[in-house]
């Protein structure tokens, strides 16, 4: 069953934690993003990957980081330097390195909340 | 920098009313244009795209959206709604062979009984 799933579902984090969002995706896309949605403002972009082993910044990336060592996996740090966290988090993949021409595909999302 | 603008952010109709929601952008150059739903407790899902060829695009469960290149709009419509179609509705724009699709705030339909 080909998809995206993202881990966990709900996430707290403690102040000055960071914490890890798990995105796999076993439909052999080669571009992969994080993006954040807040109410009321839409989805805005964190970071995107076109290619194993590189990623560029999106439009909020100031207190995040990603990796992307293999394929399916695009994991994303919220690291202490994020001030305001709590969202929800999407991860999307396309088949496309040019991510422009091609039908972005969203998994379930990760609920960050702050305690 | 490209922008994307939903004009109403909640729209409340009754069932078999005509829907008609607003999207502009204000990139100027080719672009591909989408529309994606969230139903509730459901993943983000694409409901129609635009890329090229016939500005008319249907899509999956009987809407439609219409690319006007004059006006920078591609306004999502369905002629008659059902309570199953409450959802929030995001309009989304990247340009041709670019690299960043931004996503208009969002329209909030509820469709009453």
């Amino acid at each position: 069953d080909g998809g995206i799933t993202q881990s966990p579902k709900y996430l707290f984090r403690k102040e000055g934690q960071n914490v890890t969002l798990s995105c796999e995706q076993n439909l052999n896309h080669d571009a992969m993003y994080w993006y954040r949605q807040d109410p009321g403002q839409g989805l805005r972009l964190i970071y995107y990957s076109q290619i194993v082993n590189d990623f560029q910044k999106g439009d909020i990336a100031e207190g995040y980081s990603v990796s992307r060592e293999k394929k399916e996996s695009f994991p994303l740090t919220v690291t202490s330097a994020q001030k305001n966290p709590t969202a929800f988090y999407l991860c999307a993949s396309s088949i496309s390195k040019l991510a422009g021409e091609e039908t972005q595909y969203f998994g379930p999302g990760t609920r960050l909340l702050v305690l | 920098a490209q922008s994307v603008s939903q004009h109403n952010h909640h729209v409340i109709l009754s069932e078999a009313a005509s829907l008609e929601l607003g999207c502009n952008y204000s990139y100027g150059g080719t672009v591909n244009l989408f529309w994606y739903v969230q139903y509730p407790g459901q993943h983000l899902q694409l409901l129609l795209k635009y890329f090229s060829g016939d500005p008319l695009v249907k899509g999956i469960k009987g809407f439609e959206a219409e690319f006007i290149k004059s006006k920078f709009s591609f306004n999502l419509r369905k002629p008659s709604v059902q309570w199953s179609d409450t959802a929030e509705y995001f309009c989304a724009v990247s340009r041709e062979y670019g690299n960043k699709l931004v996503f208009g705030a969002g329209t909030i339909l509820r469709v009453k009984s």
